[in-house]
């Protein structure tokens, strides 16, 4: 079965430092990839996706992914994050098929500190 | 444009009663529906599609008595917690998938988050 991990729960970091959150992705032939952010109470924001084309996606609030096929990974970074970027990240991928639904990661809380 | 609003954003209702939730797209027509359900700190959980005009397809240890989904148009599905007890207490979320764009497009409502007491 297709599955997305995130191999971290948590990941403090402090203000201006960089970070990256890191998602795995069971392999298949076709995949789109996504990472969503979700502050408290609130429901998810797409940040950026990957559907093909260059590997390197660049999306909202200065954050950028990388689509590496050969490890199936999907990492997630920002150089200079801010207190603002504190907030739930999920990775999520689409295997295809009109019926087919995101299947997400369990999440990575981020949290920057002062 | 591509905005998903569900209503209410907080309910409160007592064990035994029912609640509904509404799930609108309000500039796209929405051929599928999706509902999730989020525990505290956890990822979300798929409970069923519905697409306009069909039944709901619930995913496996989902109740379909005890949450009915309505999708009878283009641009509504509604979430009805039947008898809600305590443990039903969660974050549900919508999301809807429309005519345009590809197949993988999901776009996600602000969330409802209900207590039963």
């Amino acid at each position: 079965a297709q599955s997305v991990t995130q191999l971290d729960s948590q990941v403090p970091v402090f203000e201006e430092a960089p970070v990256e959150l890191r998602c795995n992705y069971s392999s298949s032939v076709s995949v789109y990839l996504f990472w969503y952010v979700q502050y408290p109470n609130q429901g998810l924001q797409l940040l950026l996706k990957y559907l093909s084309g260059s590997t390197l996606v660049k999306g909202i609030n200065g954050f950028e992914a990388e689509f590496n096929k050969s490890q199936t990974s999907f990492h997630l970074r920002k150089p200079s994050v801010h207190i603002s970027d504190t907030a739930e990240y999920f990775c999520a991928a689409y295997y295809g098929g009109s019926q087919g639904n995101l299947i997400f990661g369990k999440g990575t809380k981020l949290s920057v500190k002062p | 444009g591509a905005v998903v609003s569900q209503h209410p954003s907080w309910v409160i209702c007592k064990s035994g009663t029912s609640v509904k939730i509404e799930c609108r797209s309000l500039d796209f027509q929405a051929t599928t529906m999706f509902w999730y359900r989020q525990f505290p700190k956890q990822s979300l959980m798929l409970m069923a599609t519905s697409n306009e005009g069909s039944k709901a397809t619930y995913e496996q240890g989902v109740e379909k008595d005890k949450f009915l989904i309505n999708h009878a148009s283009l641009t509504l599905s509604t979430l009805t917690v039947t008898s809600a007890h305590p443990e039903d207490s969660s974050f549900y979320i919508c999301s809807a998938r429309g005519l345009a764009g590809g197949s993988h497009e999901q776009y996600f409502g602000p969330g409802t988050r209900l207590t039963v007491t």
